[in-house]
C-alpha cells in the first residue's frame, strides 16, 4: 500500500491562479516527518519544507503555504498567485523516523506535475 | 560550493553489461542514498548508507550493488541481473542526525537507458 498518496497526477493553471497540491499519508508511527520537494525540468529535487508530526502549525513562506492536518493525515501545499517558474513536478514524502531509520529513508508519493501557463 | 555531483548525466547500457553510476558529495554528510525514479512512479529507495563501509538494502535493491569505501563517495552499479534498468537515478545525502533540522540534498541525476 502506498504510504504517501498524491491523487493529482497533473494540474494545469493559468498564471496568477492559486493552486493546491494534495498529499495524504499513512503511518502507524507517532513520530514522523513530512516533506515537499520540487523537481524542475533539470531533474534535481529541491527541498521546500520539512515538518515533524508534533508541529501542526500551518506555515507560509512567500507564495507557498502548507496545511498539515493530522486528523485527516494530510499535508497539502498551496501556491498563491502561481508563476510560470512554478512549473515542475512536486513530491510529497514521509519519513518514519521513530523506527530508528535514518532521515533519508523517505517514502515518496508519485508526484504531481504542475504546469503554469502564461 | 558544496553539493552532490552525479556522473554521467546520460548513460547507455548494452544487454548483459554492468554499468556504474558515480555519486560524490562534499557536504561532509554521513548518510548517502540512491533512489530510482520511473515516470509516474515517484522515487523508490535502492540502497542507503549511514556510515562508511556500511550500507543497507532499500525497497528495490535486486539487480543493484553499492560500495561505501569513502565518506564522500557512494557509487551504484547496475548489474546485468537488473532486467529493467531504464530509469532516472538520483543520489542524495543527509546529516544522519535525525534530531537536527536536516533535509536530503539531491544530485542532478543520471538517466540510464538500455540499447
Amino acid at each position: 500500500a502506498q504510504k504517501v498518496t498524491q491523487a493529482q497526477t497533473e494540474i494545469s493553471v493559468v498564471e496568477k491562479e492559486d493552486v493546491t497540491l494534495d498529499c495524504v499519508y499513512e503511518t502507524r508511527d507517532t513520530t514522523y516527518y513530512l516533506f515537499w520537494y520540487k523537481q524542475p525540468p533539470s531533474g534535481e529535487l529541491v527541498f521546500l519544507i520539512r515538518r515533524n508530526s508534533f508541529d501542526e502549525q500551518n506555515e507560509i513562506s512567500g507564495r507557498y503555504s502548507w496545511n498539515f492536518q493530522k486528523s485527516t493525515s494530510s499535508f497539502n501545499f498551496t501556491i498563491t498567485a502561481s508563476q510560470v517558474v512554478d512549473s515542475a513536478v512536486y513530491f510529497c514524502a514521509l519519513s518514519e523516523a521513530q523506527r530508528g531509520s535514518t532521515l533519508g529513508r523517505l517514502y515518496f508519493g508519485r508526484g504531481t506535475q504542475l504546469t503554469v501557463w502564461p | 560550493d558544496g553539493g552532490i555531483t552525479q556522473s554521467p548525466k546520460y548513460l547507455f547500457r548494452k544487454e548483459g553489461q554492468n554499468v556504474t553510476l558515480s555519486c560524490e558529495q562534499n557536504l561532509n554528510h554521513d548518510a548517502m542514498y540512491w533512489y530510482r525514479q520511473d515516470p509516474g512512479q515517484g522515487l523508490r529507495l535502492i540502497y542507503y548508507s549511514q556510515i562508511v563501509n556500511d550500507f543497507q538494502k532499500g525497497d528495490i535493491a535486486e539487480g543493484y550493488s553499492v560500495s561505501r569505501e569513502k565518506k564522500e563517495s557512494f557509487p551504484l552499479t547496475v548489474t546485468s541481473a537488473q532486467k529493467n534498468p531504464t530509469a532516472f537515478y538520483l543520489c542524495a545525502s543527509s546529516n544522519s542526525d535525525i534530531q537536527a533540522n536536516e533535509k536530503l540534498f539531491f544530485g542532478s541525476g543520471t538517466q540510464l537507458s538500455v540499447l
